[in-house]
């Protein structure tokens, strides 16, 4: 069984760019969520989808978008990118909601210059 | 505010002995707990969890206690491998919440 696939791994961004990052759950998993990680702050929690509806927002600014699509595929977008975005971006799935054992991809790792 | 904390950025240990790894949260509707183990390059992954309707689950070499009373959880892992060497995040949840990580401690177990 394959599992949560990020892309890309790794892209390099200037400030004021935007980027859209994609997410494949694991089959048959209706679930995604999205996590920040940068040095020091943990994994920050972004949003969550289910059912191609978001269910769950995080503390973060307007410039953090997302979407499901009907196939439960996922992207996240990040308009006029600032230094502070640099961080790796974690895509989670989960069978249902708040099963709380989520299956992580191995992110997507953004560098702003 | 953090609801989720871990104090210990690291932690050392030997090969063969015990590793504790601490979690204390201050959110009181927090009803399931889990822990996952982070190596370099890679995705987080789940270790084990614990209801808050009990205090101990076992799995294997690891073991979750949980104190409600002190809102604090631990992980213990008996015997220390080498292989055990990585990030660990504590999480925290209750109904349709999203998990609350802690900022993860870096566990070293020295062969």
């Amino acid at each position: 069984k394959a599992g949560v696939t990020q892309t890309p791994r790794y892209l390099i961004k200037t400030r004021g760019q935007q980027v859209t990052l994609s997410c494949s759950p694991i089959s048959g998993h209706r679930s995604v969520s999205w996590y920040q990680q940068t040095p020091g702050q943990g994994l920050q929690f972004l949003f969550e989808y289910f059912s191609e509806t978001q269910r769950n927002k995080g503390n973060f600014p307007g410039r953090f978008s997302g979407r499901q699509f009907s196939n439960s595929r996922s992207e996240m977008n990040v308009s006029t990118l600032e230094l502070g975005d640099s961080a790796l971006y974690l895509c989670a799935s989960s069978l249902i909601r708040n099963t709380g054992e989520l299956f992580f991809g191995e992110g997507s790792r953004l560098t702003v210059l | 505010d953090q609801q989720v904390k871990q104090n210990s950025p690291s932690l050392s240990v030997q090969e063969g002995r015990i590793s504790i790894l601490n979690c204390d949260y201050t959110n009181s509707m927090f009803d399931y707990f889990l822990w996952y183990k982070k190596y370099p390059a890679e995705g987080p992954t789940f270790l084990i969890s614990i209801s808050s309707i009990k205090d101990k689950n076992e799995d294997g070499r690891f073991t979750v206690f949980l104190n409600k009373s002190a809102k604090h959880l631990s992980l213990h892992i008996v015997p220390s491998q080498p292989g055990d060497s990585a990030v660990y995040f504590c999480a925290a949840s209750w109904g349709n919440t999203p998990l609350v990580f802690g900022k993860g401690t870096r566990l070293s177990v020295i062969a």
